[in-house]
């Protein structure tokens, strides 16, 4: 599987936006980079994903390096509620494909 | 909008007991998932079913674990013989078969083994 790497942590004040790096230099022009987030006692949350576009949603904007070999998760305006741990996982196109987490980025937003 | 449903949601259990958990997907859904989580960790992967077809398990799931899903609707995921190390959150995900779905969680099966 196609690894990603995250920071371990990072902070962000309340109420300005949030750029959480994923790096995926090993990533196959088949892969999708999908974002998931889970907050304290709660199952992982789907976020958004793409493959070569940006991205938006009502819950954040999905940033993709012209090589694709990075990408950004944008949270426009960080509210405490986005306090969790953010996950950026590749899964390829197409059929099953197991998932692989890694420990994510805890976001911590300071009020 | 009826989400992954997980029961229970906390399990205490003594060393040695057998232990065994439900999970109700999302009705559309045909594609389940179970992993696993320990602190300060991401999930990791333990098996997968497309409809009642077991199609992957982890080498995570020893002969203690096993998973069924009779009739490709609800799952279940036993633990015999329970170890200290068993002890983590139990999750279940679902998704739909068309494309690139995402998965969607349940809030997961704490398990405590004393």
């Amino acid at each position: 599987d196609a690894k990603t790497t995250q920071p371990n942590s990072m902070e962000s004040n309340e109420e300005e936006p949030v750029h959480l790096p994923c790096n995926h230099s090993t990533i196959s022009g088949t892969d999708y980079i999908h974002w998931y987030r889970q907050l304290p006692s709660q199952g992982p949350e789907y976020v958004i994903h793409g493959l070569t576009s940006n991205v938006n949603n009502r819950m954040a904007s999905l940033a993709i390096a012209e090589d694709r070999k990075s990408s950004t998760l944008i949270l426009h305006r960080a509210t405490l509620r986005d306090a969790a741990v953010y996950y950026c996982i590749l899964r390829r196109s197409g059929g099953y494909q197991k998932v692989t987490f890694g420990i994510g980025t805890k976001l911590q937003v300071i009020p | 909008d009826t989400g992954v449903s997980q029961n229970p949601r906390h399990k205490i259990t003594k060393r040695g007991q057998n232990v065994t958990f439900r999970c109700d997907p999302i009705s559309e859904h045909n594609r389940l998932y179970w992993y696993r989580q320990t602190l300060g960790q991401g999930p990791e992967f333990l098996t997968y079913f497309q409809n009642e077809a077991q199609l992957e398990k982890s080498r995570l799931l020893s002969d203690r674990f096993s998973a069924e899903r009779p009739k490709g609707s609800f799952s279940t995921l036993e633990i015999q013989r329970t170890e200290q190390g068993d002890s983590a959150m139990y999750l279940c995900a679902s998704s739909h078969p068309a494309g690139n779905q995402p998965q969607h969680f349940g809030d997961g099966t704490r398990l405590s083994i004393l």
